[in-house]
């Protein structure tokens, strides 16, 4: 059972426009989110989170969102650049040290 | 400061062989963790320790033992490789920010592939 899902394989975006990524949980105990940015052959790299406490987290051109009673997060990144090709991974985790990855949405940002 | 380092980066093993895989941060977390990840499956948690001396299992324990040898230090073990087993696996450290807020670092990832 997946308890975070990422059903978007894949996003295409032109450069400059803004790229939303989405993210959806299942278990209601979850309390933490996390965003990370994967290029390959490397390891993922944090990006920003997100704790329940708070709807909106923003970082630069990275904004997060949270819905709680919709069991829904996104990612905003504004404006989309050609660095920004990657794939994406939402994590979540409830209150332990323990994280939950979806499966990943791959981004990829058109010049 | 390396952050968090694996070695292997790439290792071939025959099916019923073992190996240990090495990870190693030099941030001074508590927490370090081993994940797996597979083509469409995301990063699945194999086992996790929160401190020096304590380890837990993840979603996917079966088939690995770990050791935290010291703050520093967390080894994998697959004592008899299966094919199944074929993946690329992450090492990660955790910090903790104030509130409720932690940050996981990643190792670069060891390519396995079990004949």
């Amino acid at each position: 059972d997946q308890q975070v899902k990422q059903n978007s394989p894949s996003l295409s975006v032109q450069e400059g426009r803004i790229s939303i990524l989405n993210c959806d949980y299942t278990n209601s105990m979850f309390d933490y989110f996390l965003w990370y940015k994967k290029y390959p052959a490397e390891g993922p790299t944090f990006l920003i989170s997100i704790s329940s406490i708070k709807d909106k987290n923003e970082d630069g051109r990275f904004t997060v969102f949270l819905n709680k009673s919709a069991k829904h997060l996104s990612l905003h990144i504004v404006p989309s650049q050609p660095g920004d090709s990657a794939v994406y991974f939402c994590a979540a985790s409830s209150g332990t040290y323990k994280y939950i990855f979806g499966t990943g949405t791959r981004l990829k940002v058109l010049a | 400061n390396a952050g968090v380092t694996q070695t292997p980066k790439f290792q071939v093993l025959k099916t019923g062989q073992s190996m240990t895989l090495q990870c190693a941060q030099d941030m001074n977390h508590n927490s370090m963790y081993w994940y797996r990840q597979d083509p469409g499956m995301g990063l699945r948690l194999i086992y996790y320790s929160a401190s020096e001396g304590t380890t837990d299992k993840g979603e996917v324990p079966n088939g690995y033992n770990v050791s935290r040898l010291n703050k520093r230090e967390f080894s994998l073990r697959l004592e008899s490789a299966a094919p199944s087993q074929t993946s690329v696996y992450f090492c990660a450290s955790n910090r903790r920010l104030a509130g409720p807020y932690n940050e996981q670092f990643f190792g670069p990832g060891t390519r396995l592939t079990v004949l």
